[in-house]
């Protein structure tokens, strides 16, 4: 299996834009999350999906955030319009029980920065 | 709100000591799981602890699961180089279904 696989790996653009980040869970992982990491903020939970099912967005930011899951093997998280202080790096993690009995395969993450 | 903390916040080590960091939860996890993270990398889960009181090895790192279930400790005997990165707890606690909170991190630096 080829993994969590995450497009863009990098992704600059300007304030104002919208940004689409992608991911492909591991085939067979019912359960897929998206996380954002920075420094100040480390690694937070933005939103889970069971079965394509959004379960939990409470970790989303504001307005701006969506994320979709038309499929069990797609999922993008979208942010419209971008601003410069949504620059981090972006995982995308698939579990198959999730976290109360299973860990979780990372990928290798989208690293947006806003200019 | 639910925080996980972890101490210390950065360590640097000499080849060949020992590491420890630990992991505090304010309210109990369902499980306790570890992950690394290589500079520039990605999270990798390393192992998931479930008993009050548990403890695993992996090769040089022991893992412990504390007995109320709130904190966690990993131990590495005789760093070596491959050891450096960023070392995270994780858990979900029992009310938060199937989401991990992730603690702060521990960055390990080890000279050669």
């Amino acid at each position: 299996d080829a993994g969590v696989i995450q497009s863009p790996r990098h992704e600059v653009t300007e304030m104002g834009q919208e940004v689409t980040l992608r991911c492909k869970p591991i085939s067979g992982h019912d359960y897929l999350f998206w996380y954002r990491q920075t420094m100040m903020r480390g690694l937070e939970l933005l939103i889970y999906f069971n079965n394509n099912v959004p379960i939990d967005d409470s970790g989303m930011p504001e307005d701006r955030f969506s994320a979709k899951m038309p499929n069990a093997s797609f999922s993008t998280l979208k942010i419209q319009p971008s601003e410069p202080r949504d620059s981090a790096v972006y995982f995308c993690a698939s579990s198959s029980m999730g976290g109360r009995t299973a860990g979780y395969t990372f990928g290798s993450g989208t690293r947006l920065t806003v200019v | 709100g639910q925080q996980v903390m972890q101490i210390p916040q950065y360590q640097h080590v000499q080849e060949g000591e020992d590491f420890t960091t630990y992991c505090n939860s304010s309210t109990t996890l369902s499980n306790i799981q570890w992950y690394k993270q290589r500079p520039g990398g990605h999270p990798v889960f390393l192992i998931q602890l479930v008993k009050s009181g548990e403890v695993k090895k992996q090769k040089r790192l022991t893992f412990q699961f504390g007995e109320a279930k709130k904190n966690s400790s990993l131990h590495i005997t005789a760093t070596q180089t491959t050891d450096v990165g960023t070392y995270f707890c994780a858990g979900p606690y029992e009310s938060s279904g199937d989401k991990l909170t992730f603690g702060t991190g521990t960055r390990l630096a080890v000279r050669p």
